[in-house]
């Protein structure tokens, strides 16, 4: 069963607007990975972000993580065309199982 | 730097055939994965390997067998193949389990079965 769920599903924003997606999860976990898949492509990771940590940056990312909520939130600030993928979120329990959610595919409109 | 390489990328087989999908890392990674993904499903973990010499079932294992050749390789068998095997097949693999590692991706392979 899947452990993590993304909402929304899908994402349309114009080129320089920020995206926002969640990810909500259900059990305890060792830290929350979040990764990009371009069309036709393997996944990409992006920021990894530990159980004991809140808030983390990578370039125009930036990951929030309330695990008192069991729930973490990727944004992406000034959307670029080539920010256009489908973005997962995966929870890490630390035991071999990296457990992916369904995704949210982004567009950004130029 | 070659990263995690898959081959074939794409195939198609036609039921009760067989085939093996090949996997390599060249990051001197002790875990390697089998994933598939299916529209609306997300990836689910069929296989894995912590470290050469062991595999262990995970999430959706029935129907496929692996084998960890060596500390780079790893393959994913298909005995006999369904239809609802149909589906795109990744390898991740890692530096460790326990590690707060990422997984690093292969690009897949595309498999139809008919």
């Amino acid at each position: 069963s899947q452990q993590g769920e993304e909402d929304p599903q899908a994402l349309s924003i114009q080129e320089g607007e920020n995206a926002t997606m969640n990810c909500s999860y259900k059990t305890s976990i060792n830290n929350l990975q979040w990764y990009r898949q371009n069309s036709g492509r393997g996944l990409v990771h992006l920021i990894l972000i530990r159980s004991n940590e809140r808030e983390k940056h990578s370039g125009r990312l930036r990951v929030t993580l309330d695990t008192s909520k069991k729930s973490s939130s990727l944004l992406i600030t000034a959307s670029r065309a080539a920010d256009t993928a489908s973005y997962f979120c995966a929870t890490d329990k630390g035991a071999q199982k990296l457990v992916f959610g369904q995704g949210t595919r982004l567009t950004i409109n130029p | 730097n070659a990263g995690v390489t898959q081959t074939p990328k794409f195939q198609v087989l036609k039921t009760g055939q067989s085939m093996t999908l090949q996997c390599a890392q060249d990051m001197n990674h002790n875990s390697m994965y089998w994933y598939r993904q299916d529209p609306g499903m997300g990836l689910r973990l069929i296989y894995y390997s912590a470290s050469e010499g062991t595999t262990d079932k995970g999430e959706v294992p029935n129907g496929y067998n692996v084998s960890r050749l060596n500390k780079r390789e790893f393959s994913l068998r298909l005995e006999s193949a369904a239809p609802s095997q149909t589906s795109v097949y990744f390898c991740a693999s890692r530096f460790q389990d326990f590690s707060n590692q990422p997984q690093h991706f292969g690009d897949g392979t595309r498999l139809s079965i008919l």
